[in-house]
């Protein structure tokens, strides 16, 4: 099946700064990829859909500035978490849509977690 | 706006026995693709089963199958001849047709005693 790579795995940081997350798809093109939040015990929250050379659209009550997402190429995208507070911290999951598949599957990664200090 | 329940937030099972899984959905559409994940401890989320609203026939992958009922908006998943390596939480998610993002449900946390 195809593969989704997510790095790091885990981060912990300084209150104050950046954390760049990386997600690629490894076998396939992915035209579109998704970011999600997961709280403990709690289900996946959609933050923004990802879009190959074009802006992020962030799901409503998600701050832009505050995670910034780009998407360079139809192999990675990127998820910044600026100026991070220990409210940040939260498990990050990615997906990537396989644009070629006829199944429209999403793909995930194995998810980040961002231990804010 | 749609959304997925997932209404039993535990459930238990002995190893080698069956468990279902409940799922319903709201939606209006007629044109959607229903699915249920696997998130063990690692995390990862693994794509157990799919299933294309237009298809009556409910789908199989080995020991999982569901049970589709379209007029009732439900899509449980059975689990046959359960396995220690099935303990996870399971999500049911929902995809309207031409749309990207799935809404999924809140989950069901799957424990198989030995």
């Amino acid at each position: 099946g195809a593969v989704v790579s997510q790095h790091p795995s885990w981060v912990i940081c300084k209150s104050g700064t950046s954390v760049k997350i990386e997600c690629r798809s490894l076998d396939f093109q992915a035209t579109t990829m998704f970011w999600y939040r997961q709280f403990p015990k709690q289900s996946l929250m959609l933050m923004a859909t990802s879009n190959e050379g074009s802006k992020a659209t962030y799901e409503q009550g998600v701050e832009k500035d505050k995670f910034l997402i780009n998407h360079a190429s139809l192999t990675l995208s990127t998820l910044t978490v600026t100026s991070a507070h220990p409210e940040d911290s939260s498990f990050y999951i990615c997906s990537a849509r396989d644009r070629t598949g006829a199944l429209n599957i999403q793909y995930f990664g194995a998810g980040t977690r961002l231990s804010v200090l | 706006a749609q959304t997925v329940t997932q209404s039993q937030p535990e459930m238990s099972v002995q190893e080698a026995e069956t468990v279902t899984l409940s799922c319903t959905y709201d939606t209006s559409e007629s044109d959607y693709y229903l699915f249920w994940y696997k998130q063990p401890p690692s995390r990862q989320m693994i794509l157990v089963i799919r299933q294309e609203a237009y298809k009556q026939q409910n789908a199989t992958e080995n020991r999982f199958s569901v049970n589709f009922q379209k007029a009732a908006k439900s899509f449980s998943l059975k689990i046959s001849d359960s396995q220690l390596g099935d303990a996870a939480m399971y999500f049911c998610a929902y995809r309207r047709g031409g749309a990207q993002k799935l809404v999924f449900g809140q989950g069901t946390r799957l424990t198989i005693n030995p």
